[in-house]
């Protein structure tokens, strides 16, 4: 059975610095990863997808990678900002999924930038 | 904004009673998931849908069902409610049943009394 977690539940950083989080899967049989962005109220917004034969996908100050050998996938956010503060999932779709887009995700990282 | 709209946003049940969650897809999509999501853990697939037959299912009861119309709109219906169905509920559409762009709504806020 996948499972996915994200280390760690929760981080608080200044404004500006450079942040890492991890994601981590048990089963590598996978199409993609991917990396959304969860704000109250609002649902969840796709940042960043990474189809299991690519390394890294970037987008502006986010780059992610993954390791589809190892199980584990990061998120980088350059030079953060306060309206990066968030919640953060990363959700792999499993080859066995059926005729499905069905993803399973991990329990998220809760970002505070302070300003 | 994605397109996909969900009502209401916010609802209170009580232990044993139905409850009917509704989306509205991305024009033009045909497929729609549903996703439940506990406080402080991540989004858990109930089912998707595509062209109105549902075609794949994750580990929730029958109580859980949903519907589909020739629209696309979408119903999430969950029978028997318990305290352990509270939680957010979220579908995300898509234009296709294994495409990989996925469209989330801004969910359903459930509280099971």
């Amino acid at each position: 059975k996948q499972e996915v977690t994200q280390i760690p539940a929760a981080l608080s950083v200044p404004e500006g610095e450079n942040l890492v989080l991890n994601c981590s899967f048990t089963d590598s049989a996978i199409y993609n990863l991917q990396w959304f962005r969860q704000d109250p109220g609002k649902g969840l917004t796709s940042l960043l997808l990474i189809q299991s034969s690519q390394r890294e996908q970037t987008s502006g100050r986010l780059n992610a990678s993954l390791d589809k050998s190892s199980g584990r996938s990061t998120l980088y956010i350059a030079a953060s900002q306060p309206g990066d503060s968030a919640t953060y999932l990363c959700a792999v779709r499993p080859e066995l999924g059926g005729a499905t887009n069905k993803l399973i995700f991990g329990t998220g990282t809760l970002l505070a930038v302070q300003p | 904004e994605t397109g996909v709209t969900q009502s209401p946003t916010h609802l209170i049940k009580t232990r044993g009673q139905q409850v009917t969650l509704r989306c509205s897809s991305q024009s033009g999509h045909n497929t729609v998931s549903w996703y439940q999501q506990a406080l402080g853990q991540g989004p858990q697939f109930i089912f998707q849908y595509y062209r109105e037959e549902e075609n794949g299912r994750g580990n929730f009861p029958p109580r859980f069902s949903g519907l589909q119309f020739p629209n696309y709109s979408s119903e999430l219906n969950v029978n028997a409610l318990e305290l352990d169905d509270s939680a957010l509920y979220l579908c995300a559409s898509s234009p296709g049943q294994e495409q990989e762009t996925q469209y989330f709504g801004p969910g359903t806020r459930l509280l099971v009394l």
